[in-house]
């Protein structure tokens, strides 16, 4: 079975620019979730989608959004960067009917300059 | 808001020794409790899982334990290994909310 695999691994931005993000969810799983990892410290959670639409979402604003599509891959778009938005952003899958923990991606580093 | 956190955010042991991370949590809501496994340059790896409805669960060298009482969840690695040093994340999660709640991680290292 294949994992969760993001893309790109790595990215640079001006700040006030617009980034997306991707991901390709693990076989047989119908939810992503999406996370930032800030240097040191825990994941904090973005935002769920099943079934194409958002489940749940974390204390972020607005100009984070994403998408879920038919195959189960997801994007998560950026609007107008901040140096704050520079971290690491993980996507992960899971089955929603099944209470198992999630399968991470290895993130894709954004830098905001 | 609810919130996870670790008690060490450090913890070195001697190769063979048991560890013992240890976290605390404060929504009483959450209904699954995860430890994730992170090396560096790689996104959180499961390691194991328990439901509310539970106080232990044990895995391949790995036992979880919770505390509703005191709201409190621990991972005992036995015989731990080099291979084991990374930094320990405990989550939980809120299946009615949709979401999951990471501590800050304790970095394990392993001393051969």
């Amino acid at each position: 079975e294949t994992g969760v695999t993001q893309s790109p691994t790595h990215l640079i931005k001006t700040r006030g620019q617009q980034v997306t993000l991707r991901c390709s969810s693990q076989s047989g799983h119908n939810t992503v979730s999406w996370y930032q990892q800030a240097l040191g410290q825990g994941p904090q959670f973005i935002f769920q989608y099943y079934r194409e639409e958002e489940n749940g979402r974390g204390n972020f604003p607005p100009r984070f959004s994403g998408l879920q599509f038919p195959n189960y891959s997801s994007e998560l778009n950026v609007n107008a960067l901040e140096l704050d938005d520079s971290a690491l952003y993980l996507c992960a899958s899971s089955r929603m009917t099944e209470n198992y923990g999630y399968t991470f991606g290895s993130g894709t580093r954004l830098t905001v300059v | 808001g609810e919130s996870v956190g670790l008690h060490l955010p450090t913890l070195s042991v001697q190769e063979g020794d048991n560890s013992i991370i240890n976290c605390a949590y404060s929504n009483s809501a959450s209904d699954y409790f995860i430890w994730y496994k992170q090396e560096s340059g790689k996104g959180p790896q499961f390691i194991i899982d328990i439901r509310s409805n539970m106080d232990k669960r044990q895995g391949q060298r790995v036992t979880v334990l919770l505390n509703k009482t005191v709201k409190h969840l621990s991972l005992q690695i036995a015989a731990t290994q080099p291979g084991d040093s990374a930094v320990y994340f405990c989550a939980e999660r809120d299946t009615n909310a949709g979401k999951s709640t990471f501590g800050d991680g304790t970095t394990l290292t392993v001393k051969p």
